[in-house]
């Protein structure tokens, strides 16, 4: 089947860096990827939409300048969390898709994120 | 907007009992309905999906579900659980065309063995 996979695993960083977090389809060219949020004990929130070689979609709510979305490639999309801050602690996930046609999407194992 | 909603946060029931866990969708048109499971530690996986025809799936591990268009259902059920089916489940939607998918709230299923 489809695997996606994410680096890292986990990162802790102190308040007001930046965290790149990768995400990266290994056996399936995926025109597009998701990103969601996870709070504990709660449902998946979509953050952004990315289609390879364009610009993302955010959500509603979601800071675009904050959290940074690059999908360069079909196999590979990033999420950079800039200047981050305690609030921004969260289990992001990614997922992809194969695009239009191919509406399932095979999701990451996720990145847990501490801001400290 | 569209939205996804799972009736039951959390359900507990013994090994060999039957499982059905409640989804609804918000009308909009043409939807592709989803089952998500993710046990303890893992990531989210598929475990049954619709687009069309046969109203009822099946999916992997046992799991079926129903479509049912006239109650804008899509509820999971399982005739007989396993302490492994201890998971969190999500039901989702996507609409139309596009991939993006709505997440009902996930409920908690545990399975005493």
């Amino acid at each position: 089947g489809a695997v996606v996979s994410q680096h890292p695993s986990r990162v802790i960083c102190k308040s007001g860096t930046s965290v790149k977090i990768e995400c990266r389809s290994l056996d399936f060219q995926a025109t597009t990827m998701f990103w969601y949020r996870q709070f504990p004990k709660q449902s998946l929130m979509l953050m952004a939409t990315s289609n390879e070689g364009s610009k993302a979609t955010y959500e509603q709510g979601v800071e675009k300048d904050k959290f940074l979305i690059n999908h360069a490639s079909l196999t590979l999309s990033t999420l950079t969390v800039t200047s981050a801050h305690p609030e921004d602690s969260s289990f992001y996930i990614c997922s992809a898709s194969g695009g239009q046609g191919k509406p399932e999407q095979y999701f990451g194992p996720g990145t847990r994120l501490t801001v400290t | 907007a569209q939205s996804v909603s799972q009736h039951n946060h959390h359900v507990i029931l013994s090994e060999a009992a039957s499982l059905e866990l409640g989804c609804n969708y918000s009308y909009g048109g043409t939807v592709n309905l989803f089952w998500y499971v993710q046990y303890p530690g893992q990531h989210l996986q598929l475990l049954l999906k619709y687009f069309s025809g046969d109203p009822l799936v099946k999916g992997i591990k046992g799991f079926e579900a129903e479509f049912i268009k006239s109650k804008f259902s899509f509820n999971l059920r399982k005739p007989s659980v396993q302490w492994s089916d201890t998971a969190e489940y999500f039901c989702a939607a996507s609409y139309g065309a596009g991939n993006k998918l709505t997440f009902g709230g996930g409920t908690r299923v545990l399975v005493k063995p």
